[in-house]
């Protein structure tokens, strides 16, 4: 059974840095295409990164050059850095697993969802 | 301003069928990228409901069901039942962004 516990949300101060984390079960991370998906309190789902197996990365252009993606094959874990948070940044953080269509994310759906974790940006 | 738009809000009652549109453009439903739609039910993260424009993942109910035509789609959801109030998204790809967009959502309620 698949299985995606994301941590490492909390409360921090706007130009802070936090990284997330998101701990699978029952397949491999680094096999797969994973992405980050959030939601800010009372609104709508947002796309934010994206990682291929072969480790391409692709980012929101509201998070472009302040959140990395990566993963650590040996822990099976998922992460995201965020650096230069932002008061608009203050979501809860989902980790999800893309399912490829044509062998692309493009054509793809978000299939796993873990729980998420709650970032707030505030001071 | 989401680059998908559904209307904010639909209601019916138990056992009527009410539909939800999503609008893109031509670099997103209209360029072929395929739709998929989300439940997220209250306090929990979403679920994938419908996937390919039109497939049912499996243990969704066939009272789910989905359309795309040129740059919409749309969500049919017949016998309504209190257990389908929850919010639903639209999401596909748009070339033009190079990301993966979402609708605004739209709530569901069962009256």
């Amino acid at each position: 059974e698949v299985q995606l516990v994301e941590s490492g949300g909390g409360l921090i101060q706007p130009g802070g840095s936090l990284r997330l984390s998101c701990a699978a079960s029952g397949f491999t991370v680094s096999s797969n295409c994973m992405t980050w998906v959030r939601q800010a309190p009372g609104k709508g789902l947002e796309w934010v990164s994206l990682i291929y197996s072969d480790g391409s990365t692709y980012f929101a252009d509201s998070v472009k050059g302040r959140f990395a993606i990566s993963r650590d094959t040996s822990e099976n874990t998922l992460y995201l850095q965020m650096n230069s948070l932002r008061v608009e940044d203050t979501a809860v953080y989902y980790c999800v697993t893309m399912h490829l269509e044509y062998n692309t994310a493009m054509f793809g759906w978000l299939d796993h969802w873990g729980q998420g974790t709650l970032v707030t940006v505030s001071s | 301003q989401s680059v998908l738009t559904q209307p904010p809000s639909v209601s019916g009652a138990p056992g009527q069928r009410v539909t939800i549109s999503c609008t893109g453009g031509d670099s997103n439903i209209g360029a072929g990228y395929h739709v998929h739609w989300y439940q997220q039910l209250p306090r929990t993260a979403p679920k994938v409901l419908i996937s390919n424009n039109n497939n049912r993942p499996s243990g969704v109910p066939d009272r789910f069901s989905g359309s795309k035509s040129g740059t919409s789609a749309s969500l049919a959801i017949t016998g309504l039942q209190a257990e389908d109030e929850a919010d639903y998204y639209c999401q596909s790809y748009d070339s033009s962004l190079s990301a993966w967009v979402f609708g605004g959502g739209t709530k569901l309620t069962v009256l």
